[in-house]
């Protein structure tokens, strides 16, 4: 069965340090790959995305994710996190039928 | 943010009501669509309309209802719910709905069933 794997429900970090968010998926074909950021009480906001080129995307506010074919991981990362940065990200591949799977969500906490 | 909103913002209604979620995108999109938002789980895609013609359902109950009168707005009418359907719902536009375009979500509708 096609699915998203966010294998984390909480990832904590202190301010200043990267950060990594870990997306992998299970999705036939060429899928494209999306990352969503929800703050509290707000929908969904786009962050990025993968269609084709770079495997390396950057997206909103300092945010970016590698593709990894082989490993079929879609990671997203910042180099140095902010307590704003504190929500709830969600990984989201579409498939080559326009078919949506989103991850279960991983809730990121940075500490000040 | 103001892009696409969503009234009510909260709902509490018993099993036996008829209520109505309401959703408008100021987007200009094409395509339209409703999420249903439970703790821990990943996003349920409910509906999805392109050019107001339901394009995907995805096995939702029969008590949740669709509606799509023009391109900017999305119904989405409940009755006889039950309280496993108390839920965070969502609705999303896109420009298209095609897979390299991304989606504009509203703040939802936090639905209480008693």
């Amino acid at each position: 069965a096609q699915s998203v794997a966010q294998p984390e429900d909480q990832v904590n970090v202190a301010e200043g340090n990267p950060l990594t968010v870990k997306c992998t998926y299970s999705v036939s074909g060429n899928p494209y790959l999306f990352w969503y950021v929800q703050y509290p009480n707000r929908g969904l906001q786009f962050l990025l995305k993968y269609i084709t080129g770079d495997n390396l995307v950057k997206g909103s506010y300092g945010f970016e994710a590698e593709f990894n074919k082989s490993q079929t991981s879609f990671h997203l990362k910042k180099p140095s996190a902010l307590v704003s940065d504190s929500a709830l990200y969600f990984c989201a591949v579409v498939d080559n039928f326009n078919k949506f799977y989103f991850g279960s969500g991983t809730k990121l906490n940075v500490k000040p | 943010e103001t892009g696409v909103t969503q009234t009510p913002r909260h709902l509490v209604m018993g099993m036996t009501n008829k209520k109505s979620l309401k959703c408008e995108q100021h987007l200009g999109h094409n395509a339209m669509y409703w999420y249903k938002q439970s703790a821990k789980k990943p996003l349920e895609l409910m509906f999805v309309y392109s050019l107001e013609e339901r394009v995907e359902n995805n096995s939702v109950p029969s008590r949740f209802s669709p509606e799509c009168p023009n391109s900017s707005h999305l119904f989405l009418h409940l009755h006889t719910l039950q309280p496993e359907d108390s839920a965070l719902y969502l609705c999303a536009s896109s420009q298209a709905r095609t897979a390299s375009y991304e989606q504009y979500f509203g703040p939802g509708t936090r639905l209480t069933v008693t």
